[in-house]
């Protein structure tokens, strides 16, 4: 089993541009969540998915936008990237029996 | 809205000593509670899921408890060793209504185990 895969592992942008952030997991979770980690702030929630088609905001949606079209795959868009995105993006999955929850390994973005 | 506090913020110690690392909540009502480990530039390892009915778990040198009426949980490290310098985090999971599955995290406590 793979877990939760992320890619890129890293990433540069440009002020403006705009990218996705992909993360697919292989354990058939109906749970998967976008979390980001700022140093010394802790992991806050971004979105979050309770299965295919069905998408809610958590604590900080601005300037991110989801969408689960299978139960694999939970891709963060982030359109006009902005220096306050700077940050490291954990995607994580769930399944709702026990809520245990799996994370992948990140991605470091820096917008500049 | 949930809090989640950890203490100490960082800790130091010897190799071998035992140890306990402490997450406090301010919502018990029905959650789960899930303890990670997390190193320089990785991702979060999961390493005890007490659930709401239960008051503890253990893994090998870690045995995590949590007591629901104070609002607590509790990790214990026994004979720590250097290999286990790392960050660790507590979440809390919500387990009702809307909100279900849901993780908030306390902001961790970074633990240095010295030769």
């Amino acid at each position: 089993n793979a877990g939760v895969t992320q890619t890129p592992k890293f990433r540069i942008l440009k002020i403006g541009q705009s990218m996705t952030l992909q993360c697919t997991q292989d354990m058939n979770h109906n749970y998967m969540y976008w979390y980001r980690q700022d140093p010394g702030m802790g992991l806050k929630l971004i979105y979050y998915s309770v299965g295919a088609g069905i998408t809610d905001k958590g604590e900080v949606p601005n300037g991110y936008n989801v969408s689960r079209s299978t139960t694999e795959d939970f891709p963060l868009r982030l359109e006009l990237a902005a220096p306050s995105q700077t940050s490291v993006y954990f995607c994580a999955s769930s399944w709702p029996g026990d809520t245990e929850a799996f994370f992948g390994q990140g991605t470091r973005l820096t917008v500049v | 809205k949930q809090e989640v506090t950890q203490i100490p913020a960082a800790l130091s110690v010897p190799e071998g000593e035992n140890l306990v690392l402490n997450c406090s909540f301010t919502d018990s009502a029905i959650y789960n509670l899930q303890w990670f480990r997390q190193d320089p530039g990785k991702g979060l390892t999961s390493l005890l899921l007490i659930q709401s009915s239960q008051r503890e778990q253990t893994s090998g040198r870690l045995n995590a408890s949590l007591d629901k009426s104070s609002g607590r949980s509790t990790l214990y490290i026994a004979a720590s060793q250097p290999g286990d310098s790392a960050t660790y985090l507590c979440a809390v999971i919500y387990v009702g209504g809307t909100s279900y599955g849901k993780l908030t995290f306390g902001q961790g406590t970074i633990l240095t185990v010295h030769p």
